[in-house]
């Protein structure tokens, strides 16, 4: 059965400062991994996706690492900003399961960035 | 371009009642899956659609029924609802044929059972 586990559980970082949010998952047969955010009460909203072939995606400030073998991708975001603030998930699905909607959750990163 | 809708946005049941939750998908959509998320939790798979049918299942009784209708669009069913049901029910939607397709999210209903 696939876990996925996210650490720190809660951050407060101040503004402008580079930061790490860490996802290790269990089985490594995964066809991809996507990081979510998601604001107080909202849905998700998808910030990156990375296949199972691919080390790592950027978007903006944001870069996502993959290592497979390791069970273990990295959310890096640089220059924080307030509007930052909110929760970061990590999903991944499995091989099996190809369609790519049947994702496997971790407990979330809330992140809180002070002015 | 209309993302994922869901309706209602907030629902207040009592045990043992019945409630249907209803989602459209983003607009070239044809899968939806359904997902369940407690408070302070992540959000765990319920099941998942396409072409009317139940694909993929997760660990959930049969109380947790669903549809999916020619337009593509759910609806989520929980019979005789339990204090623990009460949590935000997401809607997510994707394009099965694409080589990538990242799910979409609704902003989910919030079902408090009493």
């Amino acid at each position: 059965k696939q876990e996925v586990t996210q650490i720190p559980a809660a951050l407060s970082v101040p503004e402008g400062e580079n930061l790490v949010l860490n996802c290790s998952f269990t089985d490594s047969a995964i066809y991809n991994l996507q990081w979510f955010r998601q604001d107080p009460g909202k849905g998700l909203t998808s910030l990156l996706l990375i296949q199972s072939s691919q080390r790592e995606q950027t978007s903006g400030r944001l870069n996502a690492s993959l290592d497979k073998s390791s069970g273990r991708s990295t959310l890096y975001i640089a220059a924080s900003q307030p509007g930052d603030s909110a929760t970061y998930l990590c999903a991944v699905s499995l091989r099996q399961e190809t369609s790519g909607s049947r994702l496997t959750f971790g407990e979330g990163t809330q992140l809180t960035v002070n002015p | 371009d209309a993302g994922v809708t869901q309706s209602p946005t907030h629902l207040i049941k009592t045990r043992g009642q019945q409630v249907t939750l209803r989602c459209s998908p983003k607009s070239g959509h044809d899968t939806v899956s359904w997902y369940q998320q407690a408070l302070g939790q992540g959000p765990q798979f319920i099941f998942q659609y396409y072409e009317e049918e139940e694909r993929q299942r997760g660990n959930f009784p049969d109380r947790f029924s669903g549809h999916q209708f020619p337009n593509y669009s759910s609806e989520l069913n929980v019979n005789a609802l339990l204090l623990g049901d009460s949590a935000l029910y997401l809607c997510a939607s994707s394009r099965r044929t694409a080589k990538v397709s990242p799910l979409h999210f609704g902003n989910g209903t919030r079902l408090t059972v009493t």
